[in-house]
C-alpha cells in the first residue's frame, strides 16, 4: 500500500480564497483524522470520521472549515475563506483495529494564507 | 479531558549516547495506550513505539525503549547508541480505551551531535 496520500504537499493562496486539501487513507482503514500542526499550538485534532461518518468535529476552529468523507477513500477539509492564521501544515492520519490503534500519518500540506 | 505534558522542549545528545524524553500524562481511565510518534524535519510522523496500559511489560523496539510507570503516570523513551537519524520532534501520545482521538503532547525538539 502506498500509504496515506495527501495532496497537494504545498499551498499558497491569497486572504479570501477557497483551500481545498485532500487525503486518501490506507485501503481498508475505517477511521480518518485531520490534524493541524503549528508552533504556537503544536498538533490539534480537527475532526475525525469511522466508516465516512464524522464522528468528532469540536476541534473545527470555526464555520469557515468544513470537511466531508464521501467514501471510504477519499476525504477532503476545505477552508473558505482562507484567512493568515490558518497558515499551518495540515495532517491526515488514518487507522483501524487490526492495526493496534497505531494512526499512519500523510506526509501533510503546508498552507500558507498571504 | 486527558492532557498529555513534555516538559523538555529541547534536548541533545552525543552520538552514541543514551538519552531520555519525558512524558507524563492525566487520565482517570485504567485501561489506555499511549505512543512515541518521531517527527523528522522531513515532517513524515512516524511510530516509534506502543504501550497498552494493562500490560505491565515495557515495551521495547531496537534501540528504543520505554519506561511506562502507570501510578505516576509517566511515559518516559529511552534512546540508547543515539544516532544522527534519531534528529527529530519527538511526540508523545495517549489514547483512551473507549475512543480513537489522539492526546498529543507538545513535542521535544531531540537534536544528535556528530
Amino acid at each position: 500500500d502506498a500509504g496515506v496520500i495527501q495532496s497537494p504537499r504545498h499551498e499558497v493562496t491569497e486572504m479570501g480564497q477557497e483551500v481545498t486539501l485532500r487525503c486518501k487513507p490506507i485501503s481498508g482503514h475505517d477511521y480518518l483524522f485531520w490534524y493541524r500542526q503549528t508552533m504556537m499550538r503544536g498538533l490539534e485534532l480537527l475532526i475525525y470520521f469511522n466508516n465516512n461518518v464524522p464522528i468528532d468535529d469540536s476541534g473545527m476552529p470555526e464555520d469557515r472549515f468544513s470537511a466531508k468523507m464521501p467514501n471510504a477513500s477519499f476525504s477532503t477539509l476545505k477552508i473558505q475563506p482562507s484567512e493568515p492564521r490558518d497558515s499551518a501544515v495540515y495532517f491526515c492520519a488514518t487507522s483501524d483495529w487490526s492495526s493496534y490503534n497505531e494512526q499512519f500519518f500523510g506526509p501533510g500540506t503546508r498552507l500558507t494564507v498571504l | 479531558a486527558q492532557t498529555v505534558t513534555q516538559s523538555q522542549p529541547e534536548m541533545s545528545v552525543q552520538e552514541a549516547e543514551t538519552v531520555t524524553l519525558s512524558c507524563t500524562y492525566d487520565t482517570s481511565e485504567s485501561n489506555y495506550y499511549l505512543f512515541w510518534y518521531k517527527q523528522p524535519p522531513s515532517r513524515q510522523m512516524i511510530l516509534v513505539i506502543r504501550q497498552e496500559a494493562y500490560k505491565q511489560q515495557n515495551a521495547t523496539e531496537n534501540r528504543f525503549s520505554v519506561n511506562f510507570q502507570k501510578a505516576a503516570k509517566s511515559f518516559s523513551l529511552k534512546i540508547s547508541d543515539s544516532q544522527l537519524g534519531d534528529t527529530a520532534m519527538y511526540f508523545c501520545a495517549f489514547m483512551s480505551n473507549t475512543g480513537n482521538q489522539f492526546y498529543f503532547g507538545t513535542g521535544t525538539s531531540l537534536t544528535v551531535i556528530p
